[in-house]
C-alpha cells in the first residue's frame, strides 16, 4: 500500500533544544496530520494541515504542509522532558475519504 | 467528558483461542476505525465502519471480524486464524465521512494482547 517516509527514525537531544522531523511521499494529499504518541496509550492529534503552504503553530510546535502537497515537516521549539515520546505523521490522500496512511514514527528521546 | 474507551488495557490468551476487544466512543461520530501497532511501525488499518450495520476491510483485515451494532460501540474479535496476534490494538474515530471533507481521528488508549 501507499507509504509515507518519516525521518529521522529517532532523535536524541538536549533539553532546550529544536527539532525537526519531516515525512514525504509520492503521493499527493489534502490533510496532514501531526500526532505524538506517548508509551502504552493512544496517539494524540496535535496539529491539522488542510491548505498547501499554510504554516499552523500549537504552542512550541509549528507544522507545514508543504507547497507540492507531498510533504510536511513538524517543529518543536526548546524542547522540555515533556516532550518525550513517538510523533507520527498521517496524510490522507485527496482520492480519498476514509484512509489515513501513516508514518513510521519518529522516537524523541532527551538526554538527562 | 467525551471519548473514546478500550476495555482491558491488557489481554492475555492463549494460542488458538478468539479473543474480543472493546471499542465504545460518547463522541457522536459516525466513522469507527481499529488500528494494529506493532513496535517501530506506524499505524496499520484492520477495519473501518462509516456508518452502523457496515464495515469495510483495511489493509490487514485477515484473521479479524468486527461488528457495528450501535453507533457508539465497535468490538474486534482476533480470531484463531491471526498468524500473529500479540500486537498494541488501536481504535479511533471520526466525524461522519460522508460531510466532512478532512478526516481527523480520535484515539483510544489501546489494548495490548499477549498470546502465550
Amino acid at each position: 500500500g501507499q507509504q509515507l517516509n518519516q525521518s529521522p527514525q529517532s532523535m536524541f537531544i538536549q533539553e532546550g533544544e529544536d527539532v525537526s522531523m519531516n515525512c514525504t511521499s509520492s503521493s499527493i494529499f489534502n490533510t496532514w496530520l501531526w500526532y505524538k504518541q506517548e508509551p502504552g496509550e493512544g496517539p494524540v492529534l496535535l496539529i491539522a494541515l488542510y491548505k498547501a503552504g499554510e504554516l499552523t503553530s500549537n504552542g512550541r510546535l509549528t507544522a507545514q504542509f508543504g507547497i507540492t502537497r507531498k510533504d510536511s515537516f513538524l517543529n518543536i521549539s526548546a524542547s522540555i522532558p515533556s516532550d518525550v515520546g513517538i510523533y507520527f505523521c498521517a496524510g490522507q490522500l485527496t482520492d480519498s475519504n476514509y484512509q489515513l496512511i501513516w508514518g513510521a514514527g519518529t522516537k524523541l528521546i532527551i538526554k538527562p | 467528558d467525551g471519548g473514546i474507551t478500550q476495555s482491558p488495557k491488557y489481554l492475555f490468551r492463549k494460542e488458538g483461542q478468539n479473543v474480543t476487544l472493546s471499542c465504545e466512543q460518547n463522541l457522536n461520530h459516525d466513522a469507527m476505525y481499529w488500528y494494529r501497532q506493532d513496535p517501530g511501525q506506524g499505524l496499520r488499518l484492520i477495519y473501518y465502519s462509516q456508518i452502523v450495520n457496515d464495515f469495510q476491510k483495511g489493509d490487514i483485515a485477515e484473521g479479524y471480524s468486527v461488528s457495528r451494532e450501535k453507533k457508539e460501540s465497535f468490538p474486534l474479535t482476533v480470531t484463531s486464524a491471526q498468524k500473529n496476534p500479540t500486537a498494541f490494538y488501536l481504535c479511533a474515530s471520526s466525524i461522519d465521512l460522508w460531510e466532512k471533507q478532512y478526516n481527523e481521528q480520535f484515539f483510544g488508549p489501546g489494548t495490548r494482547l499477549t498470546v502465550l
